[in-house]
């Protein structure tokens, strides 16, 4: 199997507030995780890559200082948005890389984060 | 960053007939995989096809892989109600030892009972 969990499922917080989006691989490990951002109706933007013991990469046009993301362990990727807008209400999307993943790098995703910003 | 195509982005048909989704490159792919989401979940993985001209199947949907690797299509036949959703694209391509997916902009069908 290869099962990503996202926590919380679905946030609602104040204009000026942190939030953080748990990512888990719950029977593998992933040295890489992925954190994407969706609107309605429309693809997967990706924000970031994120290594294992490492600094995340990000995708030009995001902001590193207020998409915090942290990859501590095999196992767990974290994603704070900080002080968060109503701009940053979306649904993010997380995946999560098999190591060793093999000549295909899929990647399994998580059932998402909707965040709503008030 | 890689360019990829996905058409068409809408489809709306009823139920029976047969429809085909295009993912297009002007690069060669290492890989490229299909995937379909629901709404409010996250992307589940169809299949992923490495060789060029590869045909995967899966039930009544059918993968092709381009001889080039630089496209792909998905071909629904008797297309369901249940087939609902948005098809995704992604593609991969060798970039400095990583692999970095960039996806389709995505096809949301809409299958009519």
């Amino acid at each position: 199997g290869a099962v990503v969990s996202q926590h919380p499922s679905w946030v609602i917080c104040k204009s000026g507030t942190s939030v953080k989006i748990e990512c888990r691989s719950l029977d593998f490990q992933a040295t890489t995780m992925f954190w994407y951002r969706q609107f309605p109706k429309q693809s997967l933007m990706l924000m970031a890559t994120s290594n294992e013991g490492s600094k995340a990469t990000y995708e030009q046009g995001v902001e590193k200082d207020k998409f915090l993301i942290n990859h501590a362990s095999l196992t767990l990727s974290t994603l704070t948005v900080t002080s968060a807008h109503p701009e940053d209400s979306s649904f993010y999307i997380c995946s999560a890389r098999k190591f060793p993943s093999g000549p295909t790098y899929e990647q399994y995703f998580g059932p998402g984060t909707r965040l709503t910003v008030t | 960053t890689q360019l990829l195509e996905q058409s068409p982005q809408f489809l709306s048909i009823q139920e029976g007939e047969n429809l085909t989704v295009y993912c297009n490159s002007s690069s060669v792919f290492s890989s490229l995989q299909w995937y379909r989401q629901e709404p409010g979940e996250g992307p589940v993985l169809l299949v992923t096809v490495v060789t060029g001209g590869e045909v995967k199947k899966l039930k009544r949907l059918t993968f092709q892989f381009g001889d080039a690797r630089k496209d792909s299509s998905l071909h629904i036949t008797a297309a369901q109600p249940g087939d609902t959703g948005l098809y995704l694209c992604a593609g991969l391509w060798a970039s400095g030892g990583s692999y970095i997916p960039t996806f389709g902009r995505g096809t949301s069908l809409i299958v009519h009972p």
